[in-house]
């Protein structure tokens, strides 16, 4: 069956720009995570979502950054006035439910802010 | 918080040969410990995870130990081949607790 999709795979903007990253879980799947990977590195937790309610927002690195879920489905993360520090791959996964063990990951945005 | 190392930081075996990555995790109340392989470009893929209530499992050529009184938990790939060549992840998470915990990846490289 259909992963976890990402939109857009890459994503380049000017610092200063708001950028939108989305996220469309698996199907029936209703916990959704965000992760970010600076170059070389592990992954680090930004934020998740039960339904449509975020329980745990605190990997959030800043007030810049956003996130929210419609419809327990898609998510979108917005990042304003974007900084070069922000350059980042941005994971999104996905489980059945919030402490449901397995997460799938989607393939990524690659951010690079110039 | 949860604090996850991983060693190496890069491997390099010979095909057919044996790999062996190891992580320790600090909090005792981890109880979830999953593993990744993440290729060039692409996002991390779940390969085999471990509960705490059970010491190892296998899948095949790939094995996972756990260990709770020493807090470490290590992956096996048996008869390596150049297709397991990949980034791979472990990473921890608490009961209750739904993000999972990283660490810093080991860059397994298997030639021919």
């Amino acid at each position: 069956g259909a992963g976890v999709s990402q939109s857009p795979s890459n994503k380049v903007t000017e610092k200063g720009k708001d950028v939108e990253l989305r996220c469309d879980p698996i199907s029936g799947h209703t916990a959704l995570y965000w992760y970010r990977q600076s170059l070389g590195q592990g992954l680090e937790f930004l934020i998740y979502f039960q339904g449509n309610s975020a329980p745990d927002k605190s990997g959030l690195p800043s007030d810049r950054f956003s996130a929210e879920r419609t419809g327990g489905s898609v998510s979108t993360l917005t990042i304003q006035r974007t900084q070069q520090e922000d350059s980042a791959v941005y994971l999104c996964a996905s489980s059945l439910s919030a402490g449901g063990g397995e997460q799938y990951f989607g393939p990524g945005t690659r951010l690079t802010v110039t | 918080g949860e604090n996850v190392e991983q060693h190496p930081s890069t491997l390099s075996v010979q095909e057919g040969d044996s790999a062996v990555i190891k992580c320790t995790y600090s909090d005792s109340a981890s109880n979830y410990f999953p593993w990744y392989k993440q290729e060039l470009g692409k996002g991390p893929q779940l390969i085999i995870d471990i509960r705490s209530n059970v010491g190892e499992k296998k899948d095949q050529r790939i094995a996972v130990t756990l260990n709770k009184t020493a807090k470490h938990f290590s992956l096996h790939i048996t008869e390596t081949q150049p297709e397991d060549s990949a980034v791979y992840f472990c990473a921890a998470s608490m009961a209750g607790f739904q993000k999972l915990v990283f660490g810093t990846g080991t860059r397994l490289l298997v030639s021919p």
